[in-house]
């Protein structure tokens, strides 16, 4: 148990779906991450929020949806997705990295997501 | 892209000490090394991160050279659930804000 939670653990969606991940941290922490992982590959960092307020979008197509309503809470809004984004979607949360980088980060234990 | 190089795979023996190499050449004055590991289809769970002294915690211990360029993680007495891959990370982005992932080491613990 990480302090960083997931849900859904599981989720199979059709291409024309709309659905939502979601990731809760109760560790007070004011940073948080969406990683990709796909089979076999390493992780791929997608978005950083920091103080709710995004800081990093590498390159993410547009059916990927990040938000942050909170420091505490973050979501992926997912639609028209496609087979090849089946993979496991990881979120993390750590403190200020601004302010300081003497902080590890921690990990939830990710939502398989299988586009069909 | 990741700051740090890393052997693909290695294997250990169970009970004997595994020791995990990084370079990280390109390393600021002021970045920390990280350590993550893998175990298959889970989140990365945290181990051990240090600056330039060395480290140690029920987990791991964490060697950094004088220069910083590279770094040792050790597993002191590797049991078979330690196989995972373990990831070695430098912080990169405008404030050193990303801990972005290279392929790793799998470590595979032999009986």
């Amino acid at each position: 148990e990480t302090g960083v939670t997931q849900t859904p653990r599981h989720l199979v969606m059709g291409m024309t779906n709309k659905k939502s991940l979601k990731c809760e941290q109760h560790l007070g922490h004011n940073a948080m991450y969406w990683y990709k992982q796909s089979a076999k590959k390493p992780l791929e960092l997608m978005f950083v929020y920091n103080f709710k307020e995004q800081t990093e979008n590498n390159s993410v197509p547009s059916r990927f949806s990040p938000e942050c309503p909170n420091s505490s809470h973050l979501f992926l809004h997912l639609h028209t997705l496609q087979p090849e984004d089946s993979a496991l979607y990881l979120c993390a949360s750590s403190q200020d990295p601004q302010g300081a980088l003497n902080t590890e980060a921690f990990f939830g234990q990710g939502t398989r997501l299988t586009v069909v | 892209d990741a700051k740090t190089t890393q052997p693909t795979s290695m294997d250990c023996a169970e009970g004997r000490a595994a020791n995990l190499p990084c370079n990280h050449s390109t390393i600021s004055g002021n970045e920390y090394v990280y350590w993550y590991r893998q175990i298959h289809s889970q989140g990365p769970q945290y181990i051990i991160h240090g600056l330039k002294n060395n480290e140690t915690n029920e987990m791991a211990s964490l060697i950094i050279t004088e220069d910083r360029k590279s770094s040792t993680l050790i597993l002191p007495h590797a049991t078979l659930r330690d196989t995972a891959v373990y990831y070695c990370i430098v912080r990169v982005g405008n404030y050193g804000q990303n801990f972005v992932f290279g392929p790793g080491t799998r470590l595979s613990v032999l009986p």
